[in-house]
């Protein structure tokens, strides 16, 4: 039974527009939540992160939100590149125990 | 800064043959970790050490091994080879095992048993 659902394996946007990753969960004990980048042949690398007492974090063209009463967490990237396009894991924590991933989206930015 | 080196990139073995995979990381993090990751299912994790001289199962344990060699270095013993472990592993670490603390991940091992 998969905690943390990212229930599209692909996305696909054109450069310059905005990517939208979602991800859904269902442990009410996850305090921080993760989204990392992993491009082929290459380890995962974090991207950037949301503690549960925040709804929105941002860092560049990334914006992370968190609706907890929804158990929703999605990825916003404005705008999008081509060196964006990527598979994206979500994660999630719960205090004290480890990382549950998500299956990942990949997303393909057009030129 | 080589961060996260894991070793072979590529290994096949045949069903019953055993295996250790190699994971060293030059950041002075405490804990460390290995994951699979498979089709669809994202990254799984096998074992991990929070700091050195421990180690926990984590979601999918059975047919591994591992070992805290020091508090570099992680390896995951593979001791009779299936079918089912059919992967790609990455290795891991991390300062701290909670909260924020984020992950470096290593290229992986790409591992293959017929």
């Amino acid at each position: 039974d998969q905690q943390v659902k990212q229930n599209s394996p692909s996305l696909s946007v054109q450069e310059g527009r905005i990517s939208i990753l979602n991800c859904d969960y269902t442990n009410s004990m996850f305090d921080y939540f993760l989204w990392y980048k992993k491009y082929p042949a290459e380890g995962p690398t974090f991207l950037i992160s949301i503690s549960s007492i925040k709804d929105k974090n941002e860092d560049g063209r990334f914006t992370v939100f968190l609706n907890k009463s929804a158990k929703h967490l999605s990825l916003h990237i404005v705008p999008s590149q081509p060196g964006d396009s990527a598979v994206y894991f979500c994660a999630a924590r719960p205090t004290g125990n480890m990382l549950t991933f998500g299956g990942g989206t990949r997303l393909m930015v057009k030129p | 800064n080589a961060g996260v080196t894991q070793t072979p990139k590529f290994q096949v073995l045949k069903t019953g043959q055993s295996m250790t995979l190699q994971c060293a990381q030059d950041m002075n993090h405490n804990s460390m970790y290995w994951y699979r990751q498979d089709p669809g299912m994202g990254l799984r994790l096998i074992y991990y050490s929070a700091s050195e001289g421990t180690t926990d199962k984590g979601e999918v344990p059975n047919g591994y091994n591992v070992s805290r060699l020091n508090k570099r270095e992680f390896s995951l013993r593979l001791e009779s080879a299936a079918p089912s472990q059919t992967s790609v592993y990455f290795c891991a670490s991390s300062e701290r095992p909670e909260g924020n603390s984020p992950l470096h991940f290593g290229n992986g091992t790409r591992l293959t048993v017929t």
